[in-house]
């Protein structure tokens, strides 16, 4: 099945623990993306890759980074959570990012900071 | 920065009826639009999209409407079903990045 798998599903921690949120995708997408999602904001790019090694910033990426060594993964770390990085995000991908191809996206990971 | 906006958070929608959801766009460059629901505890997921060459495309139950004059996109569900029931958005395509507003929650009236 064809699928963005993100994990961990919910997390609650506290201010400056390190943390990772991982994604995967089985399609051989070549693009993915981050997103926040808060209460009347709607979904927020954080950090989008075109393919592997390339990366770059979208509108919110502080406090984020990002790495894609290989197609299929694109794991989202947060070096020193802050309480403001509280919020609903998910990984999406695509073929390409241009028009004709809309992105796929996971089932959300919930993160509380504390 | 310019945004993609939609007209009204929420919709309530009799069962059977017609629903249409709005949304407002400013960024002249966008070259593609996509409409997305979203359920409760899951990701967004696509419904139907449309370039910005297009004024209309037609899905399975649903139409999406482009009118770049007035920079303005509408998705229009037909005998608008419990399932339905969402928040949907709408998102513009800007060079590599897609810029989303922020929702409209449907809810349907059995």
């Amino acid at each position: 099945e064809a699928q963005v798998t993100q994990n961990p599903r919910y997390l609650i921690t506290v201010t400056g623990k390190k943390l990772t949120v991982t994604c995967s995708q089985n399609m051989n997408h070549e693009y993915m993306s981050w997103y926040r999602q808060d209460p009347g904001l709607g979904l927020r790019q954080i950090y989008y890759s075109m393919n592997v090694e390339v990366t770059d910033k979208g509108d919110v990426p502080e406090g984020y980074k990002v790495s894609r060594k290989e197609k299929r993964n694109f794991p989202l770390i947060l070096e020193s959570p802050s309480p403001n990085q509280t919020s609903l995000y998910f990984c999406a991908s695509s073929f390409t990012p241009v028009q004709g191809q809309p992105q796929h996206f996971g089932d959300g990971t919930r993160l509380s900071i504390l | 920065g310019e945004s993609v906006g939609l007209h009204l958070p929420t919709l309530s929608v009799q069962e059977g009826d017609n629903s249409i959801i709005n949304c407002a766009y400013s960024n002249s460059a966008s070259d593609y639009f996509i409409w997305y629901k979203q359920e409760s505890g899951k990701g967004p997921q696509f419904i139907i999209d449309i370039r910005s060459n297009m004024d209309k495309r037609q899905g399975q139950r649903v139409t999406v409407l482009l009118n770049k004059t007035v920079k303005h996109l509408s998705l229009q569900i037909a005998a608008t079903q419990p399932g339905d029931s969402a928040v949907y958005f709408c998102a513009e395509n800007v060079d590599y990045k897609l810029s989303f507003g922020a929702g409209t929650t449907v809810t349907v009236r059995a």
